[in-house]
């Protein structure tokens, strides 16, 4: 299994919103509603943003929301704060296994 | 609080081998798979393979199988990455992460909602 496609990096300024994509096959993001989201600050542990497509856990902010589209998912950050600053990995269950994305580096201007 | 606490850092040779430990408290351990996950230096995440404490029961990334080795002993809330022979390669950080099955209306769930703070494992000779 290949993983999961997301672009090298992504940019905006404060307070404006960005969207990274995350691109599978129908065996992986197209096939289940099983898609996370990561954050991973430099030098700390991944933190769950967004699980099952859209679903936020308790403490996450609602700056933060998941989609999908047959089988690219989406992240999207509203009002984007410097503290948004990180690499962002998505997530597909797929078949007993787990897929992650190379990753997205989000710098705020 | 849900806490997993991993060893310490490592430093290997090509050859040797090595075991790295997961402690889980604030849950219960058995019930939550535990998965490790790889991160090479300024590299992405890649799923190792996670298992069940309950049953032990055990799956591997077809990219890894046969080249480490997932544990648990459920008398010390523990799980283990095992290599029998390091390789440089194998130089990274390992994080383990937790799996809770069921959300709250019994659903199964695939995400993982809790990480260690990760183990450094440098191998170099």
């Amino acid at each position: 299994q290949s993983a999961l496609t997301q672009p090298a990096s992504v940019s905006g300024s404060p307070g404006q919103s960005i969207t990274i994509s995350c691109t599978g096959t129908s065996r992986d993001v197209g096939g289940y509603n099983y898609v996370s989201w990561y954050q991973q600050h430099p030098g700390k542990a991944p933190r769950l943003m967004i699980y099952d497509v859209n679903h936020r856990p308790s403490g996450v902010s609602s700056r933060f929301s998941g989609s999908k589209s047959g089988s690219t998912a989406s992240l999207t950050i509203s009002g984007l704060q410097a503290e948004d600053e990180a690499d962002y990995y998505c997530s597909s269950y797929t078949r007993n296994i787990w897929l992650f994305g190379g990753g997205t580096k989000l710098t705020v201007l | 609080e849900v806490q997993l606490v991993q060893s310490g850092p490592e430093e290997k040779k090509p050859g040797e081998s090595l075991r790295i430990s997961c402690k889980g408290s604030g849950y219960t351990f058995a019930n939550n798979w535990i998965a490790w996950v790889r991160q090479r230096p300024g590299k992405g995440l890649e799923w190792l393979g996670i298992i069940y404490p309950a049953d032990y029961e055990t799956t591997y990334s077809p990219s890894f199988q046969g080249r480490v080795a997932i544990s648990v002993d459920r008398s010390v809330s523990t799980a283990y990455l095992r290599w029998s022979s390091l390789k440089a390669s194998d130089t990274a950080i390992y994080y383990c992460a937790r799996r809770d099955p069921y959300d709250y209306t019994g659903n199964y769930q695939f995400h993982f909602d809790h990480w260690g703070q990760g183990s450094l494992v440098t191998v170099s000779s």
